[in-house]
């Protein structure tokens, strides 16, 4: 069965400090990948999308990605209270989305 | 340009009782997803449909969910009968084409009592 493992948190950083989570998948066949913030109560909105090795950067986000380790990061540079949320890690292969538990990220002001 | 619209966003019903939900992708969007997430879990993929035809449909937990995507535009989701493990927030994924990303409705929840 394919995987996407995440640290479920919370994750708790200072505002203004960098916030790093963290992504493992199963599957080595994966080859699109996908960071999506889902607030209490709202749906998972799309954030950054990566499908090759090394970073992408857009903004105050950067999402690593290492397809040897079967890694995928999500760095928030200069994090705000408004950054708050739980953030889903997703991958595809030739099967559709399987999404990681997620990550609850908690930025104290 | 309208996102993914799911209705309704809330549904309580009774074990035993039927729901229909309904989801409106992206215009142009070729690509419709269902998923669910059950408290406490994972989001978890349903079905696809690419246009008018299921694509794929392994993860449908049984028999009692039925899914439509007639015409190839908004798509129906179908529970009958429904049991109380069928509680959790549905949600509506749409793409342009396979691969791409995926945009989410808001969700409906569903709570069956």
């Amino acid at each position: 069965q394919k995987e996407v493992e995440q640290n479920s948190g919370p994750l708790s950083v200072p505002e203004g400090a960098i916030a790093s989570l963290n992504c493992t998948y199963s599957d080595r066949g994966s080859q699109s990948f996908f960071w999506y913030r889902q607030y209490s109560g709202k749906s998972p909105e799309l954030i950054m999308s990566i499908y090759s090795n090394g970073d992408k950067e857009d903004g105050r986000f950067t999402a690593q990605l290492n397809k040897a380790s079967q890694y995928v990061s999500l760095l928030i540079r200069d994090s705000q209270p408004s950054d708050s949320a739980t953030y889903l890690c997703a991958v595809r292969g030739n099967t559709p989305l399987v999404f990681g538990k997620g990550t609850r990220l908690s930025v104290i002001a | 340009e309208a996102g993914v619209t799911q209705f309704p966003s809330h549904s309580v019903i009774e074990k035993g009782q039927t729901v229909t939900l309904r989801c409106d992708p992206i215009s142009g969007h070729d690509n419709l997803y269902w998923y669910r997430r059950v408290m406490g879990k994972e989001i978890k993929f349903l079905l696809h449909f690419v246009k008018e035809s299921k694509q794929d449909e392994s993860g449908m937990p049984n028999n009692r969910f039925l899914a439509e995507r007639t015409g190839g535009t908004y798509s129906t989701l179908k529970v009958q009968p429904a049991e109380l493990e069928d509680s959790g927030v549905y949600f509506c994924a749409s793409s342009p084409t396979r691969g791409t990303e995926a945009f989410f409705g808001q969700g409906t929840r569903l709570t069956v009592v």
